[in-house]
């Protein structure tokens, strides 16, 4: 069964640092490219951050470039995301998610962890 | 790319029909996915690639259209489907999703 176990959400200062963390099994986690996908509070999705596989390619939301990292090990079969100057419009859930075969879509999503950014 | 649901919110009974519109603002192919997301709960996807069933997902839920509109069909609206549904677009990245359409029970 594919499971996906987001941690390390939390309160944190504007301006402050958070690692999100997601731990994939059930699956080949090195075979497939991941995403953090995040939605603030009473509102829609929003894609965050893609990685390949072996993490040579990576894509970010315009909106946290320069400030946010996606990094895998496949090692330990799992994600992370760090989020450095972190802003109040960054509170959100945030969700680990699977990208499926055919690369066009989430197939897996982790259950999700908060993030609140707020003095 | 900008998409846009219509409507934002329904109400609707256990059995009924139930149709929800998705709208890109530029053509992109049949690179449309549709997600349920359940109060509290991660999305959930249901159909990809515009008219796709995902494994797993009961087949009361069809999909279809291509370039710009799109519609997601419940055939038979049972209890678990009181939701909010999601298009998606993955024609380029970003992969940007729809505002979202509420399904309220009657």
């Amino acid at each position: 069964e594919v499971q996906l176990v987001e941690s390390g959400g939390g309160l944190v200062q504007p301006g402050g640092s958070l690692r999100l963390s997601c731990a994939a099994s059930g699956f080949t986690f090195s075979t497939y490219w991941m995403s953090w996908v995040r939605q603030a509070p009473g509102t829609g999705l929003e894609w965050v951050a893609n990685i390949k596989q072996d993490g040579s390619e990576k894509h970010y939301v315009d909106s946290v470039k320069g400030r946010f990292t996606i990094s895998r090990d496949n090692a330990k079969n799992s994600l992370y995301l760090q989020m450095n100057s972190l802003r109040v419009e960054d509170t959100a859930v945030y969700y680990c998610a699977r990208v499926g075969v055919t690369g066009t879509m989430w197939d897996y999503w982790g259950q999700g962890t908060l993030v609140t950014v707020s003095s | 790319i900008q998409m846009t649901q219509s409507p934002s919110s329904l109400s609707a009974s256990v059995g009924d029909r139930v149709t929800i519109t998705c709208r890109a603002s530029q053509r992109i192919s049949s690179s449309l996915n549709w997600y349920r997301q359940k109060p509290g709960k991660a999305p959930n996807l249901l159909i990809y690639a515009a008219s796709s069933l995902q494994s797993g997902v009961p087949s009361r839920f069809s999909g279809s259209g291509s370039g710009t509109d799109f519609t997601l069909t419940i055939s038979s609206l049972q209890p678990e489907d009181f939701a909010t549904y999601y298009c998606q677009q993955s024609y380029s990245i970003p992969g940007t999703f729809g505002q979202g359409t509420k399904v309220e029970i009657k």
